[in-house]
């Protein structure tokens, strides 16, 4: 069982370009979620899924967009990136919205 | 405003006890959860505390008081591979994860 792969590993873009990061998970849960973690600072909600079909913003959600239309995928957008995107960002899932994570491998973004 | 607080940085022995302290102050609080993070990697689980008391699995333990607001992490007969980032996290009363910024643990031969 794969779990939850991230899609890229890594990637440098350039600021103003347009960037999905991809996320699947095979553990049919319902609930999933994107981080940043950034040197020094706690992991940060951007945001999250309680369902297929529904989105909530988390602490950080400005400049980044979501969609859930299954329960496996949760892409996140960055419309227009800017160099305070230059992250490593962690998708997670758990089964409910109130029981354990588990994360993704991670996807380090450089934006220059 | 919610705040986690841990140690930056320790350093411990390898064989030796380490305990990880974590305060919290949240709006609300259904939960605490520990995590290990090896750098460049992904965090994984490693306990769960809901009630006042301890919780032990293995050579890791975890302490809570919810009415001090605080936690603890302890790993016993330390190895070299248990040198990693302890993340602490408290699930807010909207059911959200409040994570500390971790604690690097190195350990010394």
């Amino acid at each position: 069982t794969a779990g939850i792969t991230q899609a890229p590993t890594s990637q440098i873009l350039a600021a103003g370009r347009s960037m999905t990061l991809r996320c699947t998970q095979d553990m049919r849960h319902n609930a999933m979620y994107w981080y940043r973690q950034d040197l020094g600072l706690g992991l940060r909600l951007i945001h999250y899924s309680n369902t297929a079909g529904t989105t909530g913003k988390g602490e950080v959600p400005d400049g980044y967009s979501v969609s859930r239309a299954n329960t496996d995928d949760f892409p996140l957008t960055l419309a227009s990136a800017v160099p305070s995107q230059t992250s490593v960002y962690f998708c997670a899932s758990s089964l409910a919205g109130t029981d354990t994570q588990y994360f993704g491998p991670g996807t380090r973004l450089t934006v220059l | 405003g919610q705040n986690i607080d841990q140690p930056t940085e320790m350093t411990a022995t390898e064989g030796a006890i380490v305990q990880i302290n974590c305060t919290y102050q949240t709006s609300g609080f259904n939960g605490l959860f520990w995590y290990q993070q090896h750098a460049g990697e992904a965090p994984t689980f490693l306990s769960y505390n809901v009630l006042d008391g301890l919780e032990e699995k293995g050579r890791f333990s975890s302490f809570l008081s919810r009415s001090k607001g605080y936690s603890y992490l302890l790993l016993k007969e330390l190895q070299m591979k248990d040198s990693a980032s302890y993340l602490c996290a408290v699930e807010d009363s909207n059911y959200q994860l409040i994570w500390g910024a971790g604690t690097k643990l190195i350990i010394k031969p």
